[in-house]
């Protein structure tokens, strides 16, 4: 695709358990965002992160998400106490800097809870 | 708040048709805008770009261009192949400060032979 990588492509998880989802940019790339895919919806923006800060959560719920993106490894998109409506694509995009920058996506990590 | 509205789907053309798909937008200032497509079971894909008004993006067949006056950026194809069955979708972006893509809801596209 371009770059992004993302990993579990596909994670099942019963409701309650939690979901991680890891996402390493493009070489070169600092910033990172995560976009949810509901089924037959198109993407919504959850978060953006710059290393070691979280520049925009305002798409992350309020409970039970959180995103971190260390000084070393990749960014991490954690959901606590999974629920059916969490079954989702979630995408990860990098870029190489702020405002005015092409994003280029992952190729998802499809969520289904059971 | 800025908002993309896509033209609605599924649309189903015979290969070799001509294909529009609209989209317009709503923001402040001068947005980038995009189109972006999905294969199936695929991630997003960059196809094109424009970033300011006026500007032409092109890649594969495929234009749109930057409308200012229309706020908008109608995706077209002259002659559409069974390969570009796919999921498009509008985007924007600011090109000031904390930047995020604002989606459309997405246009399915099946291209019959």
């Amino acid at each position: 695709n371009a770059g992004v990588m993302q990993n579990p492509r596909h994670l099942v998880r019963r409701r309650g358990q939690e979901a991680r989802l890891r996402c390493s940019p493009m070489k070169g790339h600092s910033h990172v965002y995560w976009y949810r895919q509901l089924p037959e919806e198109g993407l919504k923006f959850m978060v953006y992160l710059q290393k070691e800060n979280i520049i925009d959560e305002s798409g992350m719920p309020k409970e039970r998400f959180s995103a971190e993106f260390p000084k070393e490894g990749p960014s991490i998109l954690r959901i606590q106490q999974v629920v059916r409506g969490d079954s989702a694509a979630y995408f990860c995009a990098s870029s190489p800097s702020g405002a005015g920058n092409t994003i280029y996506f992952g190729e998802g990590s499809w969520l289904t809870v059971v | 708040g800025d908002s993309v509205t896509q033209m609605e789907g599924p649309v189903t053309l015979s290969e070799e048709a001509f294909l529009t798909i609209n989209c317009t937008y709503t923001a402040t200032g001068y947005p980038s805008l995009f189109w972006y497509v999905q294969y199936p079971g695929e991630g997003l894909q960059l196809l094109l770009k424009a970033t300011k008004a006026d500007d032409k993006g092109s890649n594969k067949g495929f234009e749109a261009t930057y409308r200012k006056e229309t706020t908008s950026f109608h995706l077209e194809k002259g002659s559409v192949q069974v390969s570009d069955s796919a999921v498009y979708f509008c985007a924007l972006t600011r090109t000031q400060g904390a930047q995020k893509l604002v989606f459309g809801q997405g246009t399915r596209l099946t291209i019959n032979p």
